[in-house]
């Protein structure tokens, strides 16, 4: 079946706009996690949500950073007024359940801010 | 300190021989590991997980995990240049999972 995908695949925006990041789950998995990736490093945690209920979101850098998954499905992580250390790979993962279970990422999208 | 640590590597074996791969975590919360295999400008894809003590086998892949001394391991046995890539380590626990930095490998023909 179809897996996780993610669009934009690459995003370039001048620093102070507004960004909007969309994941779309694995039909019928429950939890979608929004991580953050640099390079060299292992992914950093964003925010987790069951269903459409935001359960964490401790990993969010700065209250630039929002994330909404309204009808229990598709995510958007929306970025304001970026800044040049945004600038990273955002990884968005689903699960059948919490994150004790398997998690299966998507693609990515590239973030450059100039 | 990070939550899950991994050497940095890189770590290179030749064709054929047994990769091992190493993680520590500090959480002892943590109920759930996983190992995720990351080629370069890729995502990381899953490949092994473990919840209990001991080995668990699938494939070429061992993971290996000792809660009372916070660690994990993944062996690959008869490793093949495709296994070339970056391994993760991460530890879930209360809805949230670590991620370490990952540990290179690179399987020399």
């Amino acid at each position: 079946g179809a897996g996780v995908s993610q669009s934009p695949r690459y995003k370039v925006a001048k620093r102070g706009q507004d960004v909007a990041l969309r994941c779309d789950p694995i039909s019928g998995h429950v939890s979608l996690f929004w991580y953050q990736q640099a390079l060299g490093q292992g992914p950093e945690f964003l925010t987790y949500f069951q269903n459409e209920a935001q359960l964490d979101k401790s990993g969010l850098p700065s209250d630039r950073f929002f994330a909404e998954r309204p009808e229990g499905s598709v995510s958007t992580l929306k970025i304001q007024r970026t800044q040049q250390e945004d600038s990273a790979v955002y990884l968005c993962a689903s699960s059948q359940g919490d994150s004790s279970y398997e998690q299966y990422f998507g693609p990515g999208t590239r973030l450059t801010v100039t | 300190q990070k939550e899950v640590e991994q050497n940095s590597g890189p770590l290179s074996v030749p064709e054929g021989a047994i990769a091992s791969l190493n993680c520590t975590y500090s959480d002892r919360g943590s109920q759930s590991f996983f190992w995720y295999r990351q080629y370069s400008g890729k995502s990381p894809e899953l490949i092994m997980s473990i919840y209990s003590n001991g080995d668990k086998e699938d494939g070429r892949f061992t993971a290996q995990l000792n809660k009372a001394s916070q660690y994990v391991s993944l062996l690959i046995r008869d490793s093949q240049p495709s296994d070339s890539a970056t391994y993760l380590c991460a530890a879930a626990a209360a809805g949230k999972s670590t991620f370490g930095d990952g540990t290179t490998l690179t399987v020399k023909p």
